[in-house]
C-alpha cells in the first residue's frame, strides 16, 4: 500500500538546523510532488514547500524562503526537509504529504521537532 | 502568506447536516478549486475531497464538496460522533506558487 514513513522526533537548540526524512513506498516516487506541512501545538496547518521528485524543482512558502530546503534521493525514494536557524516557534509536528490531482492524499505519520534551550 | 478563510467552529446535532465554508480569491479557490482535509486529535490529516467534489476511495458519500466563485463548501450529512474533528480547506495559489490552507473549522457534534 502507499505509505510515507518519516524519521523520528528531534530536540534541537535555538539556532540549530533539523533535517527530517520521508521514505515513500507503494507507488512510483517520481510521479508525484511531495509537500511539507507543519502544525504547531494547538494550531492549524502551515505549508513549507514542495519538490518535484522527478526534476528536483522546488517551491517554498515566502515565510520560510532562505531557511527551508527540500531535497530528494530518488535511489532511496526519500524526500528531505531541512529547516535552519531554528527558533522556539518552530516547535511543531512536521508532515510530508504526497500530492495527487489537486489534493494531498497520503500523509506521513509526522515528526515532532522541539526547539528548546 | 495569505491563507483561506474558514469559520473557527461549527456545532450541529447528531444526524443533522453541517456545511463548512472556505473563502479564497481568484488566484486560488476561484481558479484552482479546493480540497478538504479531516483531522482527528493526534492524527495526521486525511483527504476527504479534491478538485472541488472528487472523493478518494474509502471516503463516505456523506461528505460532499462544491464551489461557487471564490468560496468552497463541504457538506456533511447524517452527522455521526466520529465526524467531530477539525476540517481544513486547501488550494494551490497560482500567484504565490504556493499551497495555502484555511485556518481550520472545529466541528462539534452535539
Amino acid at each position: 500500500q502507499v505509505q510515507l514513513v518519516q524519521s523520528g522526533a528531534e530536540v534541537k537548540k535555538p539556532g540549530a538546523s533539523v533535517k527530517v526524512s520521508c521514505k515513500a513506498s507503494g507507488y512510483t516516487f517520481t510521479d508525484s510532488y511531495m509537500h511539507w506541512v507543519r502544525q504547531a501545538p494547538g494550531q492549524g496547518l502551515e505549508w513549507l514547500g514542495r519538490i518535484n521528485p522527478n526534476s528536483g524543482a522546488t517551491n517554498y512558502a515566502k515565510k520560510f524562503q532562505g531557511r527551508v530546503t527540500v531535497t530528494r534521493d530518488t535511489s532511496t525514494r526519500t524526500a528531505f526537509m531541512e529547516l535552519s536557524r531554528l527558533r522556539s516557534d518552530d516547535t511543531a509536528i512536521y508532515y510530508c504529504a504526497r500530492a495527487s490531482y489537486d489534493g494531498l492524499d497520503v500523509w506521513g505519520q509526522g515528526t515532532t521537532v522541539t526547539v528548546s534551550s | 502568506q495569505a491563507g483561506l478563510a474558514q469559520p473557527p467552529s461549527v456545532s450541529k446535532g447528531l444526524t443533522q447536516t453541517a456545511t463548512l465554508t472556505c473563502t479564497g480569491n481568484s488566484n486560488n479557490v476561484g481558479n484552482q478549486g479546493a480540497s478538504w482535509l479531516q483531522q482527528h486529535q493526534g492524527h495526521p490529516p486525511r483527504l476527504l475531497s479534491y478538485k472541488n467534489n472528487n472523493r478518494p476511495s474509502g471516503i463516505s458519500e456523506r461528505f460532499s464538496a462544491s464551489r461557487s466563485g471564490n468560496t468552497a463548501s463541504l457538506t456533511i450529512t447524517g452527522l455521526q460522533p466520529e465526524d467531530e474533528a477539525d476540517y481544513y480547506c486547501s488550494s494551490w495559489d497560482s500567484s504565490l506558487s504556493a499551497r495555502v490552507f484555511g485556518g481550520g473549522t472545529k466541528l462539534t457534534v452535539l
